[in-house]
């Protein structure tokens, strides 16, 4: 969406190394932050969200850290596994709008 | 339990035809929502149902799309007059509502519009 900026579009990182995707928006009144990862042939599924009033978030090995004043947000994958290899989407809503994906490659 | 549930999951059809893509959300989920999905792109919103109350259509990019959810459950995004432009992933999500936001999405609809 264009109130929603992402990157990089896309990332390759190896097995082990952490990957970082940021995002920035536009939309002050915006107050939930979720991130989604998507496989081939699948919806996007939700992994970890944050909101407004919150810094930061972790979830084992995912974190996303959120600055309101910059208006922006990133996640965070350490020890990063084949697995974890797909698409990954950040959004921002109070509108709904959609960052235009990261394609993340783990080299084993 | 069951996720949310879309059919049909391919469609074909001819330009000029109308299509009915429909959605069955996660059981007891308030808030339903719409997008379209091109390939190698974020979803992009089109319209969104809390019970049966459409919230917002600023999304759909013609009067050529609409969508119901006449008894706040299962919905229907039906496009009229089908042209070639309209071939996309269509998608549809669900969340519990109540000022939860964590939305859970479909498998989707191919549409291909020939």
């Amino acid at each position: 969406g264009e109130n929603v900026e992402q990157h990089p579009s896309t990332l390759s990182v190896q097995e082990g190394d952490s990957a970082v995707i940021k995002c920035t928006y536009s939309d002050s009144a915006s107050n939930y932050f979720p991130w989604y990862k998507q496989e081939l042939g699948k919806g996007p599924q939700l992994i970890i969200d944050i909101r407004s009033n919150v810094g930061e978030k972790k979830d084992q090995r995912i974190a996303v850290t959120l600055n309101k004043t910059a208006k922006h947000f990133s996640l965070h994958i350490t020890e990063t596994q084949p697995e974890d290899s797909a698409v990954y989407f950040c959004a921002a809503l109070n509108k709904f709008y959609f960052g235009s994906g990261t394609k993340l490659n783990v080299k084993p | 339990g069951a996720g949310v549930s879309q059919s049909p999951r391919y469609k074909v059809t001819k330009r000029g035809q109308d299509v009915a893509l429909r959605c069955d959300p996660i059981s007891g989920h308030v808030s339903l929502y719409w997008y379209r999905q091109a390939l190698g792109q974020g979803p992009e919103f089109l319209t969104y149902f809390n019970y049966e109350a459409q919230q917002d259509k600023s999304g759909l990019p013609n009067d050529r799309f609409s969508a119901e959810r006449p008894e706040g459950s299962i919905s229907t995004l039906t496009i009229q007059r089908t042209e070639q432009r309209d071939s996309a992933m269509y998608r549809c999500a669900s969340s519990s509502g109540r000022g939860a936001y964590e939305q859970y999405f479909g498998p989707g609809t191919r549409l291909t519009v020939t």
